[in-house]
C-alpha cells in the first residue's frame, strides 16, 4: 500500500532554509511525489511537485534521488507565515493519501 | 475566477439527525474529491468523481456516508443519522482532469461538522 512517512513536527528561525524529508518507499512507477502546505482553518495548498531530480519553483525546492523512495521539500530562508502543515502525497489507485504531515513552527 | 467553494461553512446538529453538505468545484475541472479532517489530524480520503462516476467509493467510513455529483459539477455529500465521531472538517477539492498524481488539488474552505 502506499504509504507516506515524515517528521511529526520541526522548528525553525526566520531566515533559515528548512528540509523536511518524506519516506514513499512504495511509491508507483508512474507517480508524481506532491506537497501541500495548510494553514489553520485553511483547505491545503499545492506547493510543488515532481517526477525526479530537482523542481524549484517560486516557493520552494523538491529534491528526488534516483531511487524515488524519498523526496526532500526545502524551503529557503523561512518566515513566520511559512509557520504551517506539510503534507507529502502518495497515491493508491484512485485515493490521495495524505500522511500525518509535517508541523513546522517558525520562530522569530 | 471563482475557486471551489463549499456550505455551509458551519453545521452543528444532533446525534442521529441527517447532514448534507455541497461543494461547488471550479468551473471546467472534472475531477471533485471529498476528504474529512478531524481536529489537528491529516486529512482522510474519502471518495473521488470523475464527471459524475465515483469508481471508488471505499474510502467511505460506513453505509452512513453517500455522495453524489449531478452535471459534472455540484457535489454533496450525505451522512445519515449522524453520530459524535463524525465530527470533523469536511473538505471537497477539485482538478482539471482525471484523478492522477500530477493534477494540482484545489481545496475549499471546508464544512466545520458538530454533531452534539
Amino acid at each position: 500500500l502506499a504509504k507516506t512517512t515524515q517528521p511529526i513536527s520541526m522548528d525553525s528561525y526566520e531566515g533559515q532554509e528548512v528540509n523536511i524529508t518524506c519516506s514513499h518507499n512504495n511509491i508507483a512507477t508512474n507517480d508524481y511525489i506532491t506537497w501541500y502546505q495548510q494553514f489553520p482553518s485553511q483547505g491545503p495548498r499545492f506547493i510543488i511537485q515532481g517526477y525526479k531530480t530537482k523542481v524549484t519553483n517560486e516557493v520552494a525546492s523538491l529534491f528526488i534521488p534516483a531511487d524515488r523512495k524519498s523526496s526532500t521539500l526545502s524551503l529557503p530562508r523561512v518566515s513566520l507565515s511559512d509557520t504551517a502543515v506539510y503534507y507529502c502525497l502518495a497515491l493508491e489507485g484512485f485515493k490521495t493519501i495524505f500522511g500525518a504531515g509535517t508541523r513546522l513552527f517558525v520562530k522569530a | 475566477g471563482a475557486g471551489v467553494s463549499q456550505s455551509p461553512s458551519n453545521k452543528v446538529t444532533e446525534k442521529g439527525k441527517d447532514v448534507e453538505l455541497r461543494c461547488d468545484p471550479i468551473s471546467g475541472h472534472t475531477a471533485l474529491y471529498w476528504y474529512r479532517q478531524s481536529l489537528g489530524q491529516g486529512l482522510e480520503f474519502l471518495i473521488y468523481f470523475q464527471g459524475n462516476s465515483a469508481p471508488d467509493k471505499s474510502g467511505l467510513p460506513s453505509d452512513r456516508f453517500s455522495a453524489e455529483r449531478t452535471g459534472g459539477s455540484v457535489s454533496t455529500l450525505t451522512i445519515q443519522r449522524t453520530q459524535q465521531e463524525d465530527s470533523a472538517v469536511y473538505l471537497c477539492a477539485s482538478s482539471l482532469s482525471m484523478g492522477q498524481g500530477f493534477d494540482e488539488q484545489f481545496f475549499g474552505p471546508g464544512t466545520r461538522l458538530t454533531v452534539l
